[in-house]
């Protein structure tokens, strides 16, 4: 069976600072990975996913992230911090061929000023 | 583009009553799905569709029910409303993809249904 473990429900960071997401992943097949960012009363929107080939995969607003089957860690960052970075983030597996989705439970990212 | 799409965004019941979530989507996705989100738990599968005609449930199914007539849309069902239902509901959907290793596409996401039931 497929799980999703996301280490902090809560990280705080200074604006400029860098941004690390930890996620953990089972999976008895080749995993496909996302990461996920919702924002305040919006629903989910795709950062990145991996799929297969290159494991270091770029999403949109400067995110990465590295997936490392050795280690089943698919951990999110970026190197400098925004204030429009804070958000909910969401990591998330499904099964190689499949399509329904397991989320971790989430991730609350706070940037200071 | 619309994407998905819920309505209402806001509703409050009491216990017992029933009502409909609904959903569409206009990407002409096969596969639809109903989450429910509450705090600190993720999201949690309710049930899905891989297609028109075609459904089945998810993690937690009991005390909702599904139909899906055409593509576009997927209403979700609470017969008798409970407590234990008030919650966050997104809806989503995802293509097919291209190929078996094409297949996991990312969901899209409406903005989600805030329901309380007192």
């Amino acid at each position: 069976a497929q799980s999703v473990t996301q280490l902090g429900s809560h990280v705080s960071v200074s604006e400029g600072a860098l941004v690390l997401l930890r996620c953990n992943y089972s999976s008895s097949v080749p995993p496909y990975l996302f990461w996920y960012v919702q924002y305040p009363n919006q629903g989910l929107q795709l950062l990145l996913k991996y799929t297969t080939g290159a494991t270091l995969v770029k999403g949109i607003n400067g995110f990465e992230a590295e997936f490392k089957k050795s280690e089943t860690s698919f951990h999110l960052t970026k190197p400098s911090a925004h204030m429009s970075d804070a958000a909910e983030y969401f990591c998330a597996v499904s099964e190689t061929g499949g399509f329904k989705t397991i989320f971790g439970a989430g991730t609350r990212l706070f940037v200071k000023a | 583009n619309a994407g998905v799409t819920q309505t209402p965004k806001f509703r409050i019941l009491k216990i017992g009553q029933s009502m409909t979530l609904q959903c569409t989507q206009d990407m002409n996705h096969n596969y639809m799905y109903w989450y429910r989100q509450d705090p600190g738990m993720g999201l949690k599968l309710i049930y899905y569709s891989v297609g028109a005609g075609i459904t089945d449930k998810g993690e937690v199914p009991n005390g909702y029910n599904v139909s899906r007539s055409t593509t576009e849309d997927f209403p979700l069902r609470l017969e008798l409303a409970a407590p234990s239902q008030t919650s966050v509901y997104f809806c989503a959907s995802s293509s097919s993809g291209d190929s078996a290793v094409d297949s996991n596409q990312p969901q899209h996401f409406g903005d989600g249904t805030r329901l309380s039931i007192l």
